[in-house]
């Protein structure tokens, strides 16, 4: 099966640091990936959704400027939470989507991020 | 709007039962996709069984099986046999044809136990 590999599993950072998180589709091409944040024994929350080679498209209540997300080729989008502070800690995750096919979605291991 | 709603946020069984979880779902399109993701304690999410929304044949996968209703909107899961390591939480989901992206519903906590 498709495999997507997110990278890291768990960071710890500083407040006021930046922490870069990669979401790697290892075995397809991914037009399309979506980045996830849940709270604990929370649902999945939508944060954006990465296009490559373009603008991502934010959820409503998402800053822009301190998620920022990058998809520069057809197998990586990166997720930057800038400037993070305690309460950005969560669990977020990442899915893709194998270009042309939409009703598919492959899913990262996630990766907690607590900041201290 | 659309949205998938589960009504159940914990249910718990014994070990060999069989257990079904509930999904309902709003939408006025007519092409979808329905889902049902594990999530166990590693988070790892993990597709358990889908349905095409023009497909009238419920989907089965091993002791998983769905009850998809699309006049009623409903779309529930089936565990037999159920197993401890089927202990997780369980969210159905869906890909709507407009919207491109997977609509979550709530999730349901489910325990199984020995």
């Amino acid at each position: 099966g498709a495999v997507v590999s997110q990278h890291p599993s768990w960071v710890i950072c500083k407040s006021g640091t930046s922490v870069k998180i990669e979401c790697r589709s290892l075995d397809f091409q991914a037009t399309t990936m979506f980045w996830y944040r849940q709270f604990p024994k929370q649902s999945l929350m939508l944060m954006a959704t990465s296009n490559e080679g373009s603008k991502a498209t934010y959820e409503q209540g998402v800053e822009k400027d301190k998620f920022l997300i990058n998809h520069a080729s057809l197998t990586l989008s990166t997720l930057t939470v800038t400037s993070a502070h305690p309460e950005d800690s969560s669990f977020y995750i990442c899915s893709a989507t194998p270009t042309g096919q939409i009703y598919e979605a492959f899913f990262g291991q996630g990766t907690r991020l607590t900041v201290v | 709007a659309q949205t998938v709603t589960q009504s159940q946020p914990e249910m718990s069984v014994q070990e060999a039962e069989t257990v079904t979880l509930s999904c309902t779902y709003d939408t006025s399109e007519s092409n979808y996709y329905l889902f049902w993701y594990k999530q166990p304690p590693s988070r790892q999410m993990i597709l358990v069984i889908r349905q095409e929304a023009y497909k009238q044949q419920n989907a089965t996968e091993n002791r998983f099986s769905v009850n998809f209703q699309k006049a009623a909107k409903s779309f529930s899961l089936k565990i037999s046999d159920s197993q401890l390591g089927d202990t997780a939480m369980y969210f159905c989901a869906s890909i709507f044809q407009g919207a491109q992206k997977l609509v979550f519903g709530q999730g349901t906590r489910l325990t199984i136990n020995p």
